[in-house]
């Protein structure tokens, strides 16, 4: 167990609907990353946010945005979803940010029908 | 051309195998190299973390870092049926926006045959 923590485990949805995932990092760690995984695709960087900003920008769609809370817990936001959407999105978090060892959480498994 | 090039396999190999999984970078700019271990789609977990060039030993496992080469290595030693997973490759070094960037690779699957 990483101590971070995602919910819910499984989404299941339709195309052009709006779903929120939930992540909590571990104690003590200010720095939250998501990263989506289809098969065909590997792990993909979305975004980065440290301490409540946004610190980095990966392929993250317009569609889909983040935050992170004051209590450092982060949710993605996505919207109009399309079947090509379906995947597994992980959360993971650090101390600081960037340089040292991201942990991950059990991912969310997404499914758009 | 990907920024970290890495085979995806499936890589099989006899119970007690010596296992060697690379990954093939283009940015010098990376600084931190890991490789995490997957199981079954869950989360990916932490197994050598190095800085810069050189060797690290963590048990059956050895990761080598080439800068020169752009190249980096994991060893697992005395394979086990248990070490079968996915294995990935991931380096971080500074983006363009500001901050810090972390690209992984594709993930080599490994299957030990007992």
């Amino acid at each position: 167990d990483s101590g971070v923590t995602q919910t819910p485990k499984h989404l299941i949805t339709a195309t052009g609907q709006r779903v929120t995932l939930r992540c909590s990092p571990r104690s003590g760690d200010l720095s939250v990353y998501w990263y989506q995984q289809s098969l065909d695709q590997g792990l993909q960087f979305l975004i980065q946010y440290y301490n409540g900003e946004e610190r980095a920008k990966g392929n993250i769609l317009e569609r889909f945005s983040a935050q992170q809370f004051p209590d450092l817990h982060s949710e993605l936001n996505l919207s109009s979803l399309e079947l090509g959407d379906s995947a597994l999105y992980f959360c993971a978090s650090s101390v600081v940010a960037g340089t040292d060892t991201q942990y991950f959480g059990p991912g969310t498994r997404l499914t758009v029908l | 051309q990907k920024e970290v090039e890495q085979d995806p396999g499936p890589l099989s190999v006899p119970e007690g195998a010596i296992v060697s999984l690379n990954c093939t970078y283009s940015n010098s700019a990376f600084q931190y190299f890991m490789w995490y271990r997957q199981y079954s789609r869950k989360g990916p977990e932490l197994l050598m973390y190095t800085y810069s060039s050189g060797n690290k030993e963590d048990g059956r496992f050895t990761a080598q870092v080439d800068k020169s080469s752009k190249y980096i290595s994991l060893f697992i030693r005395d394979s086990q049926p248990s070490d079968s997973a996915t294995y990935l490759c991931a380096m971080s070094g500074p983006s363009n926006t500001g901050g810090f960037k972390t690209i992984f690779g594709a993930g080599t699957r490994l299957f030990v045959k007992a």
